[in-house]
């Protein structure tokens, strides 16, 4: 069964400050997405990764993937609060007929002034 | 491009009514997708249309859910005899073959009382 594990669940950083999420997956996969989701509202897409070495920017977001180690991270870079919500990497995997998206717990992001 | 719709928004039911969901995708696309997600996790997928056709279904979906897709467009995902623990937010998503990215609505929360 595949397991997606995101870490740290909950994240509280000051504005203009940089963190990084990680996401950990545990089976064979070349492809990742990255959504954000605000408290009540639908999630959007922010990043698809579809290969080993991937690395995507928009703004002071920046994702990449390594697939030999499993892993892909969500950088943050000088944060404003605007940012704050939470973030889930998803794993792609096919399924019988299916692409199915396998997500992680998520990391409620806020950040403080 | 309106975006994926759902509806009702919010359904409060009492334990053991059925209740009935819908989905409106993004028109053209032919993949349409429901997931449920409870507080503080990711969504799980629950069940995947192409067009018309029902081609997977997580265990998660017991024999009291039931979904259809008529004529490939709107879907609709029921629950029979409702419980406490179908208590979530049910997202439809949609996507257009060949292109995997995935759309979510806002999701209808169901609270079985």
């Amino acid at each position: 069964e595949l397991k997606v594990e995101q870490n740290p669940l909950f994240l509280s950083m000051q504005e203009g400050k940089n963190y990084t999420i990680y996401c950990n997956y545990s089976t064979t996969s070349d492809r990742l997405y990255w959504y954000r989701q605000d408290p009540g509202k639908s999630l959007e897409s922010l990043f698809v990764l579809l290969s080993n070495g991937a690395v995507k920017q928009e703004g002071r977001l920046m994702a990449s993937l390594d697939t030999k180690a499993r892993l892909s991270t969500l950088h943050i870079t000088a944060a404003v609060h605007d940012l704050s919500a939470t973030y889930f990497c998803a794993v792609d995997v096919l399924s019988g007929s299916a692409r199915q998206l396998t997500f992680g717990s998520g990391t409620q992001l806020t950040v403080l002034p | 491009d309106t975006g994926v719709s759902q509806n009702p928004r919010h359904k409060i039911t009492k334990r053991g009514q059925n209740v009935t969901f819908r989905c409106d995708p993004i028109s053209e696309h032919n993949r349409l997708y429901w997931y449920r997600q409870t507080l503080g996790q990711g969504p799980e997928f629950l069940t995947y249309f192409q067009n018309e056709a029902q081609l997977e279904k997580s265990r998660l979906l017991s024999d009291r859910f039931s979904a259809e897709r008529p004529k490939g467009s709107f879907s609709t995902l029921e629950i029979q005899r409702t419980e406490q623990g179908d208590s979530a937010m049910y997202l439809c998503a949609s996507s257009r073959d060949g292109y995997e990215k995935l759309f979510f609505g806002s999701g209808t929360q169901l609270s079985v009382l």
